[in-house]
Parts: C-alpha cells; structure tokens; sequence
C-alpha cells in the first residue's frame, strides 16, 4: 500500500466551474477525512466518513460542497460553482477507527486556484 | 474561538541542541493530543500522540509533555537534526465521534546546520 493517494496535485480553474478531487485512503483504514488548508493556518475540518457512511460535516463545507464514498473505499469532493475564496489545499487522510495512538494518514493534497 | 493555539510562528535552533514547540488549547474536554510535521508540498505526518491521562510521552528523540491544569503541552526534539525542519502543528480531536481534529496555526521549525 503506497499510503493516501490524491488526484489532481494541482488543479486551476475559473471561478464558476465546478471541480471534483479524488482521494484513495489506505486500503484498510475504516475513516476518512476531508480537510482544507489556506496559508498559515493549519487545516480546518471539512468532513469525515467511517465506511460508506457521512458521520459529520463542517459549518465550513456550504452548500456547494459535496462528498462522497462510496462502498467505503475512495472519496470525492466536489466543488460547484467555485470562488476564489475556495483557493486552497484540499486534504484528505484516513485512520483504522479514531486515531489516537497512530494519528491519521494524510495524503499529498490537492491545491486548488481559482481565477 | 481558537481552541489549539500555537503563539509562536517561528523557532530557528542550532542543529544538536533541543528544539521546544509550544502548544496551549482551551478546551479541557480533549482527551488526547497529536503532534504532526508538515513539509512543503507534502500533507501532515503524524509525529506522536499523547492521552490526556499521562504527562508525557516518548518516541526516540521526541518526547510531549502535557501539563493539564495549564492546558498546555509541548514537543521536545533532542538532538535537533537540520531534517527536523519543518512546520509541526498540535491537534486535538473535537466532537462525539472525534472524527474532527483541531489544528492550530503551526510553528515553523529551522534547524541550523
């Protein structure tokens, strides 16, 4: 297993369009999570799924936004109608339950522009 | 309302000397604590993890001590190593399910060769 997996490293599109990221967390890890990072801040919570399941999402992640797993394996995070206040770095991590002990995983991320 | 605050946004250290980062959170309802390091272009490594129910805590060169009724906790890194560079940033998982981590700003480490 080569760890947590994001697509694309780096995305830019005009503000408007939609995008969609995807993220592969470690194959037998049973959480994961969407996180989003702007400069000099450390990253905010978005979402978090355990197996297929949404269990809690972020006054952060508007209308707009939307995230999927299906069958507990890989995610999506959609972006509709993108603002320039959506620029930042998309991160998603997973954990085998809560993560006390070895922390979660975090992928690359995927930094998203918007012009 | 920032509940994981790290105050200092820099910490420049002779490599070989011990490097301290500080984090002070408000919320005493965490039950435990996470240390990661963060390279550029890279997501966040898990370094380390504390309970709420010790006061320190141990991995090689690093080690986390948590003083509760100061609602703070700091990460030692001795010897310090000019690869130790790096932004390391506190977390506290928040929420029933504790599926939510609390981040603060982070502290950029440079360890001076």
């Amino acid at each position: 297993d080569t760890g947590v997996s994001q697509d694309p490293r780096h995305k830019i599109t005009k503000r408007g369009q939609n995008v969609t990221f995807r993220c592969d967390p470690i194959s037998e890890h049973n959480r994961l999570y969407w996180y989003r990072q702007t400069l000099g801040q450390g990253p905010e919570f978005l979402t978090y799924f355990q197996n297929e399941a949404q269990l809690e999402k972020s006054r952060l992640l508007s209308d707009r936004f939307s995230a999927e797993r299906p069958k507990g394996s890989f995610s999506t995070l959609e972006i509709q109608r993108t603002e320039q206040g959506d620029s930042a770095m998309y991160l998603c991590a997973s954990s085998q339950g809560a993560g006390k002990v070895d922390g979660y995983t975090f992928g690359s991320g995927t930094r998203l522009t918007v012009v | 309302d920032q509940q994981v605050k790290q105050n200092s946004p820099s910490l420049s250290v002779q490599e070989g000397r011990i490097s301290i980062l500080n984090c002070d959170y408000t919320n005493s309802m965490f039950d435990y604590f996470l240390w990661y390091k963060k390279y550029p272009a890279e997501g966040p490594t898990f370094l380390i993890s504390i309970s709420s129910i010790k006061d320190k805590n141990e991995d090689g060169r690093f080690t986390v001590f948590l003083n509760k009724s100061a609602k703070h906790l700091s990460l030692h890194i001795v010897p310090s190593q000019p690869g130790d560079s790096a932004v390391y940033f506190c977390a506290a998982p928040y929420g029933g399910s504790q599926g939510n981590l609390i981040f603060g700003k982070g502290t950029k480490l440079s360890v001076k060769p």
